[in-house]
């Protein structure tokens, strides 16, 4: 059973801050490692796909790394926005399995 | 179209009820999934269709019947549930199976079985 654990759990954090948060996974036979925001009452929205050791992946404030060596990942928010508030959720393919989730974790911006 | 549309976004059914979620995309995505998802936990997989076939269900109690009639639509048919099946059933779909492949998901159907 695959074991994707992410912390976090939930944070809180003023607006203009800057967070990171992590998330862990096997790091033997690696594939690929996902993360996805997920606000209250829409749809998980894919943020990044990460393959390779040392990637590194941006998009406008929020950027991603990956060290699969030692199997973690770091998502990072720059001058957190209210707007950020959400779940980020990573997920961990094992092989040709489908995606195995994280629990995930609960961002909060407070204006 | 970029989205997965998922129906009802609500329902409510009782335990001798039999209703069906339904799930649609038109992106040519050839793979499709269910994952249910309780509160305070990650989403769970239950079953995966690539090119319209059941190519995994990760022990899913009968009660829970998937369908995949084409390649753009993905049903999951209940029948019997428990109140304990109440939860967010999310339906996804992406290119193909492989790993490198990100998923778009649907806004999930809130079921509740009383």
């Amino acid at each position: 059973i695959l074991n994707v654990e992410q912390s976090p759990q939930s944070l809180h954090v003023q607006e203009g801050d800057s967070t990171n948060f992590t998330c862990s996974f096997p790091s033997s036979n690696f594939y690929a490692l996902h993360w996805y925001r997920w606000e209250t009452a829409k749809s998980p929205e894919a943020l990044f796909v990460m393959t390779l050791n040392g990637d590194e992946k941006k998009k406008g404030r929020i950027s991603a790394t990956l060290n699969t060596k030692e199997g973690y990942s770091y998502l990072y928010i720059k001058g957190s926005q209210p707007e950020d508030s959400a779940t980020y959720l990573c997920a961990y393919p094992g092989g040709n399995t489908p995606l195995v989730f994280g629990k995930g974790t609960r961002l909060s911006v407070i204006a | 179209d970029t989205e997965v549309t998922q129906t009802p976004k609500h329902l409510v059914m009782g335990m001798t009820n039999k209703k069906s979620l339904k799930c649609e995309q038109h992106m040519g995505h050839r793979a499709m999934y269910w994952y249910k998802q309780k509160a305070k936990k990650p989403p769970e997989l239950m079953f995966v269709y690539s090119y319209e076939k059941l190519s995994i269900n990760e022990s899913v109690p009968s009660r829970f019947s998937p369908e995949c009639p084409n390649s753009s639509l993905l049903n999951l048919h209940l029948h019997a549930l428990q109140p304990e099946d109440s939860a967010l059933y999310l339906c996804a779909s992406s290119q193909e199976t492989g790993e490198a492949y990100g998923y778009t998901f649907g806004s999930g159907t809130r079921l509740t079985v009383v």
